[in-house]
Formats: structure tokens, C-alpha cells, sequence
């Protein structure tokens, strides 16, 4: 059965350095999001896209975020200039359906 | 106040219990979904429901739009249903998706 893939799987960072968070989503799907999960709270809905652009943006999405679909498979996310409060688990999914998620990428800015 | 809320946080039930968690939510949505995350982080979806009720083997999910209420129900509880439970909404005409708080089960041999 297809899965949605995350890469890395574990990133440490600097703060203030650009990351770029990457997801292989189901090749026949046609809505992807990224959520992210600080350690001990709820999933946050970060961003939602479909059609190669965005569709619903979350609060927390400003604009040191952004997302690409650069070569109709991966999806990424990219957050220009990390903060520590950026440290969290980043889930990707895709949804043709039902929606698959992503095993998330832990990141941890110091 | 969240827009979605579950009940309860946490539980811990017995090997073979039936157990019920429940999700209230406030806002016009479109779909709801129960998700299941391991405690090595991996999220699992296990329904999305706009109406009525569904079953995946002992897992049963129910939906009142009306009431904005939904539950998951586990027959005959085992171990390896430990894990968080996630309810989240997709909010009618936006593609956001609103997740709650978790309630964390605990079926213990």
C-alpha cells in the first residue's frame, strides 16, 4: 500500500537558519497539508494546499513559512529563519479521500 | 473556548472494556475525523465521517451533526489500543482543519 514519506526524520538546526521540511505525498492525491506538533501539545493545522496553491493558511503560518510543490511530487515546507519555538514534530499529509500522514519530521532548533 | 473538545483526556481502562470517547465540537464543519497516534508520534486515520456511523473491525464511530458531537468506541479493549485518540474537524468551506486536545488510552492487561 502507497505511503506518504518525510525527510528527514530528525533535524537539528541553529536558530535563524532556513530548514526545508520535504514529503513524498500519495502519487494520486490531490490535497496535501502540513501540521506540526509541539512536544506535549495538540496537532496544529499549519497549511493546506491544493491545485498547486494554497488553500487555508493557519495563524501560525507567517510568512518565515512557505510551502512548494517544485516537481509534482515532492511537497516541502520551508521555514526561512527558525525560532526555538519552531522546535516541534512536522507532519505531512495527503488526502485522496482518506487522508495518509506523513511518520513527521522532528525538528529541534537550538 | 477550544472549537474542539474531547472527553476524556486521558483514560485507563481494563483488557476487554468497552470504552467510549467523545468529541464536541462548535463550528460548521464538513467532515470529522478520529485519528490515532502511537506513542512513537505516527498518526493513523481510522474514519472520516460527515454523517451517521462507521465500523473498522472493533472500532465504531458515530457522528450527531445536529448535536455537533461525535464518539469512538472500542469493543473489547486490548493493549495495543493504547495510544491518543484524535478527533479533528474539517471546517465547512475551508480546507482547515481544527484538531483537538487528544484523549489518552491506556488498556491495561
Amino acid at each position: 500500500e502507497p505511503e506518504v514519506t518525510q525527510t528527514p526524520s530528525h533535524q537539528v538546526t541553529q536558530m535563524g537558519q532556513e530548514v526545508i521540511l520535504r514529503c513524498v505525498p500519495i502519487s494520486n492525491h490531490l490535497y496535501f497539508y502540513w501540521y506540526r506538533q509541539i512536544l506535549g501539545q495538540k496537532v496544529e493545522f499549519l497549511v493546506s494546499f491544493y491545485n498547486n496553491e494554497i488553500s487555508e493558511k493557519s495563524e501560525i503560518f507567517d510568512d518565515q513559512f512557505s510551502v512548494e510543490r517544485p516537481d509534482g511530487s515532492n511537497f516541502t515546507l520551508k521555514i526561512r529563519s527558525t525560532k526555538l519555538e519552531d522546535s516541534a514534530m512536522y507532519f505531512c499529509a495527503s488526502d485522496g479521500g482518506t487522508p495518509r500522514f506523513g511518520p513527521g519530521t522532528r525538528l529541534l532548533v537550538l | 473556548k477550544n472549537e474542539v473538545e474531547q472527553s476524556p483526556q486521558n483514560l485507563t481502562a481494563q483488557e476487554g472494556e468497552f470504552i467510549t470517547i467523545n468529541c464536541s465540537y462548535s463550528v460548521g464543519i464538513s467532515a470529522l475525523h478520529w485519528l490515532q497516534q502511537h506513542p512513537g508520534g505516527g498518526i493513523v486515520s481510522l474514519f472520516m465521517l460527515s454523517s451517521g456511523k462507521k465500523k473498522h473491525g472493533r472500532l465504531i464511530a458515530t457522528i450527531n451533526i445536529q448535536e455537533k458531537h461525535s464518539s469512538l468506541h472500542i469493543t473489547a479493549s486490548h493493549p495495543r489500543d493504547s495510544a491518543v485518540y484524535i478527533c479533528a474537524v474539517l471546517k465547512t468551506s475551508y480546507d482547515k482543519v481544527i484538531f483537538g486536545p487528544g484523549t489518552s488510552l491506556s488498556v491495561i492487561p
